[in-house]
């Protein structure tokens, strides 16, 4: 069975005080996998898509990272702009379809204070 | 502009009583999901369509009902025989164009049952 666990549940960090967070994932093939941002009582907003291990993408202060088990967001210098959500979500590959079907972590909370 | 909106954005519902949630999208992507999202879980697929007049059922489709007569268009209905359906619901769209798989989502609807 699929599966994506996230870690930290949450984190504080100071502005400036750089980190990670991690989401560590089990798939029987990987289609992708997917980072965004969530802000309190909004959807969901895309930040990156992930296809191969050793695969990078950098978005401003966010750097994302994948393995063949799990996938790092990176936070450089973060601001109290970037306190959010951030949930992963993997897609697997079932048979020959390409259902689009994400599995969603419970996410990790991110608090930057000034 | 375009995008993914969903209304309305708080719906309140006594028990017994079926609703129906609204997202429309003019991006022209051809797949659309359905999401539900609960306090400390990841979001989890109800129900999604890849082409119009198709509809699979997700993870958690019991008690949940959807029809797709329009590209555009990808209603939701939540029955009386959901057990427990306060939640906040998010529709979303994918394109797999460029070569990339993404899927992009709405502001969401708070159902609330009284």
């Amino acid at each position: 069975e699929d599966q994506v666990t996230q870690s930290p549940e949450a984190l504080r960090l100071q502005e400036g005080e750089s980190s990670s967070l991690n989401c560590s994932y089990t798939v029987s093939g990987l289609r992708g996998l997917f980072w965004y941002r969530q802000d309190p009582g909004k959807g969901p907003e895309f930040l990156f898509t992930l296809y191969s291990a050793g695969e990078e993408k950098e978005k401003e202060r966010l750097k994302a990272t994948l393995t063949k088990k799990e996938s790092f967001l990176h936070i450089t210098a973060p601001k109290p702009e970037d306190s959010a959500t951030y949930l992963c979500a993997v897609q697997g590959v079932v048979g020959s379809s390409n259902t689009g079907k994400l599995i969603f972590g419970q996410g990790t909370t991110l608090q930057v204070k000034p | 502009d375009g995008g993914i909106t969903q209304s309305p954005k708080y719906l309140f519902r006594k028990e017994g009583q079926n609703v129906t949630l609204s997202c429309e999208q003019n991006l022209n992507h051809d797949a659309m999901y359905w999401y539900r999202q609960d306090p400390g879980q990841g979001l989890r697929l109800i129900y999604y369509s890849q082409i119009v007049n198709d509809f699979q059922k997700g993870d958690i489709a019991e008690g949940y009902s959807v029809s797709r007569e329009k590209k555009e268009s990808f209603p939701l209905t939540v029955t009386s025989a959901q057990k427990n359906p306060t939640a906040f619901y998010l529709c979303a769209s994918r394109t797999t164009s460029g070569g990339g798989d993404t899927q992009y989502f709405g502001p969401g609807t708070r159902l609330t049952v009284l």
